[in-house]
């Protein structure tokens, strides 16, 4: 059981549609990371968000993090074909260890 | 980008062989990260170290050790590689941790494919 659960693992959809992933745990976190992976590439930040209930919004993504610091999202409106990609949430509960989600697979078809 | 470089970027090798993986860096940051990469698993981390002869391990460290004799370089090893240890494997480095006014942003290398047959 890995600590940060991300629903779900696989989105397709069409060009325009909007979509909601979810990045859960039952541990709390300081801050929770929001990470992009493109084929063949590194994951790369797009996000941290620090405190409860915040809401954070990059061009047509919102993130925002739970009240109680266990969950976060990620909400992309129109989608894009640009959008495709691996998206990853990240935290680290105690010390220095980062932990992961499992990832969600982004397909949008133009 | 960040001064990440891991090298081999591909490798195979057969059961029972050793193995290391370097990561250099460039910019000089505290924290080195090793993260192997499967399928439905996300990034699962292996070791991390703190600084100079410091490391310790991840959630997943079975079979490998780590090693970071000079801020710039982490050595992970695989003293008998199996075929449940091929994956993808990625470096990260960190300047400061989460919390407070640093947003102990992770920046990785371009991945090390290993499979062993």
């Amino acid at each position: 059981t890995q600590l940060l659960e991300q629903s779900p693992q696989f989105l397709s959809i069409q060009e325009g549609e909007n979509l909601t992933v979810y990045c859960n745990s039952s541990s709390v976190f300081s801050s929770l990371q929001w990470y992009r992976q493109e084929p063949g590439e590194g994951p790369v930040l797009l996000v941290t968000v620090v405190t409860g209930g915040e809401v954070k919004k990059l061009k047509r993504l919102t993130f925002q993090f739970g009240d109680a610091r266990k969950d976060s999202s990620l909400h992309i409106t129109a989608a894009q074909p640009g959008d495709t990609g691996l998206y990853l949430c990240a935290g680290a509960p105690t010390g220095n260890q980062f932990y992961f989600g499992t990832g969600t697979s982004l397909t949008v078809i133009p | 980008d960040a001064g990440i470089t891991q090298s081999p970027r591909h490798k195979v090798t057969e059961t029972g062989t050793p193995v290391t993986l370097r990561c250099h860096q460039t910019e000089n940051h505290r924290y080195m990260y090793w993260y192997r990469q499967d399928p439905g698993h996300g990034l699962r981390l292996i070791h991390y170290s703190y600084g100079v002869k410091d490391t310790d391990k991840g959630e997943v460290s079975d079979g490998y050790s780590v090693s970071r004799s000079k801020t710039e370089d982490f050595l992970l090893t695989l003293e008998s590689a199996t075929s449940s240890q091929t994956s993808v494997y990625f470096c990260a480095i960190s300047e400061s941790l989460a919390g407070g006014s640093n947003t102990g942003e992770l920046f990785f290398g371009e991945g090390s494919r290993l499979t062993v047959l």
